[in-house]
């Protein structure tokens, strides 16, 4: 079952806008991921951000978690056209599995 | 850096034949995963290992098995291909048991299989 279900699927913006995406999750977790995918590609890891942080920051990446809402948010700014990809929360509950959700879509355009 | 191989990129295979989907990674990372990933869906687990010759299954298990004779290397097997698996198959590792290293995961190009 799908742990992580973002928000939204889509997503088109112009160059050197701030592009922000949602996730949901069900369980109690450790740590809640974010990854890219370039068309085509496998995933590359992002940001990680842990159970007991509020917020955290990576070069134009900016990640969110609200554990009583059991949500996370992405936040890209200041969007580069090489920044279109698809994006996946993943979260971490225990042991080592992750659960991906279904991903946005981002297109940046130029 | 961390290198994730997967033996194709792209595979047409014919309904009933048997496939093998081969996984490396160079990093020592004790474990190994496999999804498949379909529009939509997202990723979801098929199996993974945490060490040799281990193996536990994930989301979806059916219709597939695995194999992890050496700690580099993890097998996905479709014993007999239908048409339903047709996807793109991703293979990813981790390192340890325990502390940062286990915790993030690094992936391979995605191997996109078509079954007739």
């Amino acid at each position: 079952s799908q742990q992580g279900e973002e928000d939204p699927q889509a997503l088109s913006i112009q160059e050197g806008e701030n592009a922000t995406m949602n996730c949901s999750y069900k369980t109690s977790i450790n740590n809640l991921q974010w990854y890219r995918q370039n068309s085509g590609r496998g995933l590359v890891h992002l940001i990680l951000i842990r159970s007991n942080e509020r917020e955290k920051h990576s070069g134009r990446l900016r990640v969110t978690l609200d554990t009583s809402k059991k949500s996370s948010s992405l936040l890209i700014t200041a969007s580069r056209a090489a920044d279109t990809a698809s994006y996946f929360c993943a979260a971490k509950a225990a042991g080592n599995k992750l659960t991906f959700g279904g991903g946005t879509r981002v297109l940046v355009k130029p | 850096d961390v290198k994730v191989t997967q033996s194709s990129r792209y595979l047409v295979k014919r309904t009933g034949e048997k496939v093998f989907l081969e996984c490396v990674q160079d990093m020592d990372h004790e474990n190994m995963f496999w999804y498949r990933q379909d529009p939509g869906l997202g990723l979801r687990l098929i199996y993974f290992s945490y060490d040799v010759k281990m193996k536990e299954k994930g989301d979806i298990p059916e219709g597939y098995s695995v194999s992890r004779e050496k700690k580099e290397r993890f097998s996905l097997i479709l014993e007999s291909a239908s048409t339903n698996q047709t996807s793109m198959y991703l293979c990813a590792s981790s390192g340890g048991t325990s502390g940062r290293a286990s915790e993030t995961q690094y992936f391979g190009p995605g191997t996109r299989l078509l079954v007739l």
